[in-house]
């Protein structure tokens, strides 16, 4: 069965710092991996996805995050936070053809002035 | 072009009560899955419709059901209401294949009394 734990349920950075969230993934057979955020009270928007092309992925807003198979991780990663940032961020993995995702329990990111 | 629209925006129910929860597909799209999303938790699958089928399922007792209609909009019912059913239900459409983006409406918080 597949699964996805991301570690650490709150994350806290100062405004242009660096910002790391961690995801790891379980799954049997190569995975499709994606992130998502979502802003209070809405829905989900898609950052960025991995499709088992380039292992480094560039998303939306600035966001990346790096395929490391022999780690089975997808960690995301942003340079220098923005106020705007703030945010639930989840993590998710399908490895069916049908799409079906299977989502972590969330991290949410707080920026400081 | 219209993203995903969902249908109501909140509802209260008591327990036992039945609801049916509404979603209108982005315009293309002919795949819609439904979400689950419990308080302070990730999105959970509940199940997939493609060509008016149930395609996949989730860990989600029969109290839950869909349907789709040929111009690929869905409906979640839901039957016999718990508190526990108390949650975001969100809404997703995509092009049938996992490696494409699902892009999310903004959710019914329903609410079980």
């Amino acid at each position: 069965a597949q699964s996805v734990t991301q570690l650490g349920s709150h994350v806290s950075v100062s405004e242009g710092a660096l910002v790391l969230l961690r995801c790891n993934y379980s799954s049997s057979v190569p995975p499709y991996l994606f992130w998502y955020v979502q802003y209070p009270n809405q829905g989900l928007q898609l950052l960025l996805k991995y499709t088992s092309a380039a292992t480094l992925v560039k998303g939306i807003n600035g966001f990346e995050a790096e395929f490391k198979k022999s780690e089975t991780s997808f960690h995301l990663t942003k340079p220098s936070a923005h106020m705007s940032d703030a945010a639930e961020y989840f993590c998710a993995v399908s490895t069916s053809n049908t799409g079906k995702l299977i989502f972590g329990q969330g991290t949410t990111l707080q920026v400081k002035p | 072009d219209a993203g995903v629209t969902q249908s109501p925006t909140h509802l209260i129910k008591t327990r036992g009560q039945q609801v049916t929860l509404r979603c209108s597909p982005k315009s293309g799209h002919d795949t819609v899955s439904w979400y689950q999303q419990a308080l302070g938790q990730g999105p959970q699958f509940i199940f997939q419709y493609y060509e008016e089928e149930e395609r996949q399922r989730g860990n989600f007792p029969d109290r839950f059901s869909g349907h789709q209609f040929p111009n690929y909009s869905s409906e979640l019912n839901v039957n016999a209401l718990l508190l526990g059913d108390s949650a975001l239900y969100l809404c997703a459409s995509s092009l049938p294949s996992s490696y494409n983006e699902q892009f999310f409406g903004p959710g019914t918080r329903l609410t079980v009394l």
